[in-house]
Parts: C-alpha cells; structure tokens; sequence
C-alpha cells in the first residue's frame, strides 16, 4: 500500500459525458501527478500540482482539466469523454517533488461505451 | 526530446535464474535521474530502484542492480534469482534536473517468470 488513495477504483460511462477522478496523496507529500495509461503501454503524464498551483503540463487534452485542493486532495476532470479515452488513469504523489520518489495510487479503470 | 526505448516487449525466464532488461534513453542533459518500475498484475506501480546520473557507481536493491552507461546512455536492470512474484511490466522512466519533475516512461518489457 502506497498511501495514496484514488477513487473510484472503476468507472463505466458513455460517450459525451463528464467525470471526475479524485485522488488523496501521502500525509505530508506536497505534489500531485497524474498519468494516462492506455492499454498495454507505458504512461503519459498529464499534469503536476505543488502546495495547490499547477506545476507541469504535459499531454494533457484540452477536455481535460485538474485542480488541487487546499487539503491537498486533486481531482481530475475528464469531459466530452471519447472512446479513446478509456485507460488507467494514476495519480502519484511525492514529498516535494525535487527528484522525491513518486508513489503511485492504485489508479482508476475509466471505460467509455 | 527525450526518448526512453525499451527494445524488448516481452522476456520469459525460468524461476532462479538471471535476467536483465534493457533500456536505453535519448537526451542532451547531463543531470538526470533514472527509473525502473514494476507493474504487477495488480496494476499498481512500485519503484524497484533508481540511479542518479552524476553517481558512478550502479545502484543495487537485494536482487536487483542496475548497469549504467552514461556515455552510452544505457540503464538495464538486472534481476538475481528470479522469483514467480517478480512477473509483471517493467517500465524504464527518465527524469531530467529541470522538467519539473515530469517522468518520460519507456514502453514496457513484460517478464514472465516461469515455475
């Protein structure tokens, strides 16, 4: 167990529709980061927040957005969603993000029908 | 950019014997971390060892070591002793000094251990 939490663990919905990914980093880890794992391949990231602002951009799609909380929970919005959006989708979280190590939430199934 | 290449997508090895992954990386930077990282069945992704790039010496973790060659710019991994618990993906990730900390992820190996 990672410590980093996400939830749901599976998600199931149909194309055009908005959903939110929500992840909870370690006790005391300040930056969050999200990946798009497509089937059987190696990860993409998408975007880093620290201490609440928005760090990194990486391919991240327009139709998506995330935001970090004050509590320093993210979420991850996924709209207009596309069957080609359907992956895993990580979230990992670190001490400060000065070359810390990442660790990994268990991640979310998203399935677009 | 930045390229990792994991040349090999799948490896099959006999419990207790010695296998090493491959991976090679594409940058102009000279500091640099490096990153292998296994992902079970289970899908979580556990870091098994990572080596910064200004330290000669490879980093080891029990059974598993790396072999750095920076002017090559190569990083395998090798697994002693493989054990049935080891089969999962492996992937090589690279991070560089100023990129926020943004880690480039190689395409994955899948290593079958077999009884």
């Amino acid at each position: 167990d990672s410590g980093v939490t996400q939830t749901p663990k599976h998600l199931i919905t149909a194309t055009g529709q908005r959903v939110t990914l929500r992840c909870s980093p370690r006790s005391g880890d300040l930056s969050v980061y999200w990946y798009q794992q497509s089937l059987d391949q190696g990860l993409q990231f998408l975007i880093q927040y620290y201490n609440g602002e928005e760090r990194a951009k990486g391919n991240i799609l327009e139709r998506f957005s995330a935001q970090q909380f004050p509590d320093l929970h993210s979420e991850l919005n996924l709209s207009s969603l596309e069957l080609g959006d359907s992956a895993l989708y990580f979230c990992a979280s670190s001490r400060q993000g000065a070359f810390d190590e990442q660790f990994f939430g268990p991640g979310t199934r998203l399935t677009v029908l | 950019a930045q390229t990792v290449t994991q040349s090999q997508p799948e490896m099959s090895v006999q419990e207790a014997e010695t296998v090493t992954l491959s991976c090679t990386y594409d940058t102009s930077e000279n500091n640099y971390y490096l990153f292998w990282y296994k992902q079970p069945p289970s899908r979580q992704m556990i870091l098994v060892i990572r080596q910064e790039a200004y330290k000669q010496q490879n980093a080891t973790e029990n059974r598993f070591s790396v072999n750095f060659q920076k002017a090559a710019k190569s990083f395998s991994l090798k697994i002693s002793d493989s054990q049935l618990g080891d089969t999962a993906m492996y992937f090589c990730a690279f991070m560089k000094q100023d990129s926020n900390y943004q880690l480039i992820w190689g395409a994955g190996t899948k290593l079958i251990i077999k009884p």
